[in-house]
């Protein structure tokens, strides 16, 4: 079945770039899905940052969009968060999820575990 | 951007209990509604999506309705495993937003 994996470090200082990959399993990053990645900070709610289709089109988050870089890499069937300038309100689970077509939209039908960044 | 308002944001039920979420849209989303289960400590689980299609493999408990701008979430008989917080988002338009959540919780 399809599985996606973050990584990265737990840790980032204020100031800094928080990076993340998102390892993909048993689908090709190549395939019509948008791959996104969303985050929930300690006791709240959901958050999407943004996404990121095999040609390379983006879509960001406004709130975000002047700090976030999403990539992909193909060759490793992955794709990458860069958060540029954290800050404490940063600290979040980062959540990298599919989001595949049902009908005439795409909905989030896998999510990875999830990995927490502590700024 | 789109806000999703959900009512209520706390609820307290009992096993058995037939209970309704609302998810409210500040402007039309046609039916470009999802609607998520997350448990403590767990990833996010979609469990409809197009407002009312139940995703594979979810419960026929579940059941999802609205259009426009006011959609809900109702489980006819709530179960143990329930007991959870539930999310809505759109996908009508960009920034993709979600609602506040819903937390169930046993009475």
């Amino acid at each position: 079945q399809v599985q996606l994996q973050e990584s990265g470090p737990g840790l980032v200082k204020p100031s800094g770039t928080l990076s993340l990959a998102c390892v993909v399993s048993g689908d090709s990053i190549s395939s019509n899905h948008w791959w996104n990645w969303i985050r929930q900070p300690p006791g709240k709610g959901l958050e999407w940052i943004g996404e990121i289709y095999h040609s390379g089109s983006t879509n960001y988050n406004p709130s975000l969009k002047s700090r976030v870089t999403i990539s992909l890499d193909q060759s490793k069937n992955q794709f990458s968060l860069k958060l540029s300038s954290v800050t404490a309100a940063d600290t979040a689970i980062y959540y990298c999820a599919r989001r595949a077509p049902r009908g005439s939209a795409y909905y989030m039908d896998v999510w990875g575990k999830g990995t927490t960044v502590t700024v | 951007d789109i806000q999703l308002t959900q009512s209520p944001s706390f609820l307290s039920a009992s096993v058995g209990d037939r209970v309704t979420i609302t998810c409210r849209a500040s402007q039309g989303i046609s039916s470009y509604l999802a609607w998520y289960q997350q448990k403590p400590g767990k990833v996010p689980n979609l469990l409809i999506y197009a407002a009312s299609t139940l995703q594979s493999g979810v419960p026929s408990r579940f059941s999802g309705s609205g259009s426009g701008t006011e959609f809900t979430l109702t489980i006819s008989s709530l179960q143990p495993e329930d007991f959870a917080t539930y999310y809505c988002q759109q996908l009508s338009s960009y920034p993709l937003t979600f609602g506040g959540g819903t937390k169930v919780e046993i009475k």
